[in-house]
């Protein structure tokens, strides 16, 4: 069965720093691997996905790695602001076709 | 395109009573999934349903709780009786292909019920 781990489980950062989110997985056999944030209260908005096949995907200030190998992924977020606090998930999308979430990293921007 | 599509927002019930929660998919997405989330333990795939059809039920804690997904375009999650420890958030999504690599999911607003 596939786990996901996520570290650190929150964050604090100031605004403008950088921000390094993690997640780990069991099994590297996987479809693709997709990052969600979700605001309190909200549903999950889809952020990026990587394919299996690709190392990485950029979407504006966003940026996610995969290493299959190792079975990691890092979602970094640069030049932080107040609007980006919320939960970010890790999902992973295993050769059955099921989504396996991690349990999430919940940041907050200080202003 | 209005994305996925629940209702009820909310649900507040009475332990024993029936309770359907219901989920439009984005049109033309041919797979179907239903999770629930709670503090303890966080996102979980109850079911999911490919051309309308259920393809892994495993998640699906109990019998009391089933699915249905008649059409394309509309999907069923009860619960009968509803337990206390049924409360939860529960979340649909749906995607293009399941069987394509950019099977990217998305997710409905979600039901919040609380069965008291």
């Amino acid at each position: 069965k596939q786990e996901v781990t996520q570290i650190p489980a929150a964050l604090s950062v100031p605004e403008g720093e950088n921000l390094v989110l993690n997640c780990s997985f069991t099994d590297s056999a996987i479809y693709n691997l997709q990052w969600f944030r979700q605001d309190p209260g909200k549903g999950l908005t889809s952020l990026l996905l990587i394919q299996s096949s690709q190392r990485e995907q950029t979407s504006g200030r966003l940026n996610a790695s995969l290493d299959k190998s190792s079975g990691r992924s890092t979602l970094y977020i640069a030049a932080s602001q107040p609007g980006d606090s919320a939960t970010y998930l890790c999902a992973v999308v295993s050769n059955d076709y099921k989504l396996s979430f991690g349990a999430g990293t919940t940041v907050t921007v200080r202003a | 395109d209005a994305g996925v599509i629940q209702s009820p927002r909310h649900e507040v019930t009475e332990m024993g009573q029936e309770v359907t929660l219901r989920c439009k998919p984005i049109s033309g997405h041919n797979s179907l999934f239903w999770y629930r989330q709670t503090m303890m333990r966080g996102l979980e795939l109850l079911i999911y349903f490919n051309n309308n059809v259920p393809i892994d039920d495993s998640g699906m804690p109990e019998d009391r709780f089933s699915a249905k997904m008649p059409n394309a375009s509309f999907s069923t999650l009860k619960i009968q009786p509803s337990e206390p420890r049924d409360s939860a958030v529960y979340f649909c999504a749906s995607s293009f292909d399941r069987e394509s690599s950019y099977n990217e999911q998305f997710f409905g607003p979600g039901t919040r019920l609380t069965v008291l």
